[in-house]
């Protein structure tokens, strides 16, 4: 089956350590991208990257970090840096050529910090 | 003024009733416009998607664009319990790659 995996379904980790959320997805998307959804709120762009090796910073991208070494593969590394951490991770790709943007979106992580 | 605007809602309807989901987005180009359902506590699911002015089924869903009075919206007809979730609205602004999410409307469709 086609589709997007983000691993954990639920972490927890005390403060100050860095804490890297896996996605992955089969759909041969070339685009994929990080949110951050937090209660009652909606989704806010953390980082995108449009192809291998390559990544552009979203709207809240201070405190993570990302690698795009295959095209399969986008994770995310929350940093000690982030003060807010806290939150519902989701993970989405789109293709680039023959489609107009759709974005799809894997299971999410959700995130607590103590 | 925000890029893409929802009321938060909740909009309560009963079973069987049409839900009129509405969204007004600012940038006047954008091209690409799509509807996500999102069930508490899950990740957002594509529902709908529409590029060109008018209305646009699917089953018991229409999407409807307005680019001259840049509104989107969405019609859930014989609304059913399992509807009941936060119904987000997404524009694609043009020259980006990016989407830019509306904070979601709350539906609840009492039985």
């Amino acid at each position: 089956d086609g589709g997007i995996t983000q691993s954990p379904k639920y972490l927890f980790r005390k403060e100050g350590q860095n804490v890297t959320l896996s996605c992955e997805q089969n759909l041969n998307h070339d685009a994929m991208y990080w949110y951050r959804q937090d209660p009652g709120q909606g989704l806010r762009l953390i980082y995108y990257s449009q192809i291998v090796n390559d990544f552009q910073k979203g709207d809240i991208a201070e405190g993570y970090s990302v690698s795009r070494e295959k095209k399969e593969s986008f994770p995310l590394t929350v940093t000690s840096a982030q003060k807010n951490p806290t939150a519902f991770y989701l993970c989405a790709s789109s293709a680039r050529d023959g489609t107009r943007g759709e974005q799809y979106f894997g299971p999410g992580t959700r995130l607590t910090v103590t | 003024q925000k890029e893409v605007e929802q009321n938060s809602g909740p909009l309560s309807v009963p079973e069987g009733a049409i839900a009129s989901l509405n969204c007004t987005y600012s940038d006047r180009v954008s091209q690409s416009f799509f509807w996500y359902r999102q069930y508490s506590g899950k990740s957002p699911e594509l529902i709908m998607s529409i590029y060109s002015n008018g209305d646009k089924e699917d089953g018991r869903f229409t999407a409807q664009l307005n680019k001259a009075s840049q509104y989107v919206s969405l019609l859930i007809r014989d609304s059913q319990p399992s509807d009941s979730a936060t119904y987000l609205c997404a524009v694609i602004p043009t020259g980006f790659q990016k989407l830019v999410f509306g904070t979601g409307t709350r539906l609840l469709v009492s039985p």
